[in-house]
């Protein structure tokens, strides 16, 4: 089992539509990131999380460290929000292990 | 502040061969990530690297290596070239907040 697991693994939605990824862990964190991919490879950090929620713009991250669980929102999603993302945990200064990505379509 | 940079972005190489790739962080950033991303296996640490010193390192072969410099560029090596290495190879670096800002990343091709 990956010690950290993404869901669904794709997922296809209409523009407009509420969109939520969500990540699982399986260990102790000192915080988790949520990653954008678009294609062509370049790799943008949404959000750095270690408790509680942060929001951007259409953007929302929550993250709850009792049942090691994080899920990324999107509201009023639009065809640019397609993309792979991409969950990842740190364990102090540990490095950073990879779900294995989210691709999302948003279909105008 | 300009992002991230990688250089080269494409190549293509042949298997026993060695290649060296190279980040230049974000002006400030003295910690620099390397990752290895292929479509079976995802996204993988390699090595990261803080003030000239390794300090952590992920689970591939002693083929790959990598440096940092004083000013904070680094460079990663990957010797006798397997077909298996063939990936998008990124870099990211980050200051004290953790957050990791990513490069374009390096795209290699073994034949």
């Amino acid at each position: 089992k990956n010690e950290v697991e993404q869901s669904p693994q794709n997922l296809t939605a209409q523009e407009g539509e509420f969109i939520t990824i969500n990540c699982s862990y399986s260990v102790g964190i000192s915080a988790l990131h949520w990653l954008q991919q678009h294609p062509g490879g370049g790799i943008v950090s949404l959000f750095m999380l270690s408790s509680g929620k942060k929001k951007h713009g259409r953007l929302i991250a929550t993250i709850n460290i009792q049942e090691k669980h994080s899920s990324l929102h999107i509201t009023a999603s639009h065809p640019r929000d397609s993309a792979v993302y991409i969950c990842a945990v740190k364990r102090g200064a540990q490095k950073l292990v990879f779900g294995q990505g989210t691709r999302l379509t948003i279909n105008p | 502040k300009a992002g991230v940079t990688q250089t080269p972005r494409y190549l293509i190489k042949t298997r026993g061969q060695q290649v060296t790739l190279s980040c230049s962080p974000i002006s400030g950033h003295r910690s620099v990530s390397w990752y290895q991303q292929t479509p079976g296996q995802g996204l993988q640490f390699l090595f990261e690297y803080f003030s000239e010193t390794q300090r952590n390192k992920g689970n591939f072969p002693g083929r790959f290596s990598g440096r940092q410099f004083s000013n904070s560029r680094s460079e990663m090596n990957v010797s006798t070239l397997e077909l298996g290495d063939s990936a998008l190879y990124l870099c990211a670096s980050s200051s004290t907040t953790d957050t990791q800002y990513f490069g374009p990343g390096t795209r290699l091709t073994v034949l």
